[in-house]
């Protein structure tokens, strides 16, 4: 595979249970990023991992949770979560995070969250 | 803070024709970059085009263009012969030197190309 994937590409979930969002890149970048995308709102940064350290969290909640176990890997555990947590959920990756040189960020085909 | 501004919440196109979508920003900074991308029905966000605030040049990528208009805070993007594939929502981002790889987006222009 190439590029960035995640999995499931959709989700359902109850208030009450626990899952996880994966993202995987196959790029060779050190930086890996959660955005979360609602209806009609711009994408919100949520997490930067760079060579498996978070680097910014942007006070999300803490029923979000990630880890980055390897810089290949990114996961988004979720836990009593709310309805108005439903959104897309766009994993993307970028060659490094703290330099401006053209450093695109490659996304992924994003999660698609419902939280019934 | 950078702050991206589409005032465009959607845009239609006859096919072939040119369009052009507005960004404007806002940064303190004097280093940043500035992206368009594509994220079509299906999700995903397509990398369109980049531009360096120290690039002398507008950037071209294909049938994407970015008029850069340094003074005016604008960095616009003109897509020239539409296509119906190119029906989708058009995200602007930037990022600056001090955000540590975070890239800032406008809200958001739904193009719709009619044949």
């Amino acid at each position: 595979e190439t590029g960035v994937t995640q999995t499931p590409r959709h989700l359902v979930m109850g208030m009450t249970n626990k899952k996880s969002l994966k993202c995987e890149q196959h790029l060779g970048h050190n930086a890996m990023y959660w955005y979360k995308q609602s209806a009609k709102k711009p994408l919100e940064l949520m997490f930067v991992y760079s060579l498996e350290e978070r680097v910014e969290n942007n006070s999300v909640p803490s029923r979000f949770s990630p880890e980055c176990p390897n810089s290949s890997h990114l996961f988004l555990h979720l836990h009593t979560l709310q309805p108005e947590d439903s959104a897309l959920y766009l994993c993307a990756s970028s060659p490094s995070e703290g330099t401006l040189s053209y450093n695109e960020q490659f996304f992924g085909p994003g999660t698609r969250l419902t939280v019934l | 803070a950078q702050k991206i501004t589409q005032t465009q919440p959607g845009m239609f196109v006859q096919e072939k024709e040119a369009v052009t979508l507005d960004c404007t920003y806002d940064t303190s900074d004097q280093s940043y970059g500035l992206f368009w991308y594509k994220q079509p029905s299906s999700g995903e966000m397509i990398f369109l085009i980049y531009q360096g605030s120290y690039d002398e040049q507008n950037a071209t990528e294909g049938r994407y263009s970015l008029n850069f208009q340094k003074a005016r805070k604008s960095a616009n993007l003109v897509i020239s012969a539409s296509q119906l594939g190119d029906s989708a929502m058009y995200f602007c981002a930037m990022r600056t030197r001090t955000s540590y790889g975070k890239l800032t987006f406008g809200q958001g222009t739904i193009l719709t190309v009619h044949p």
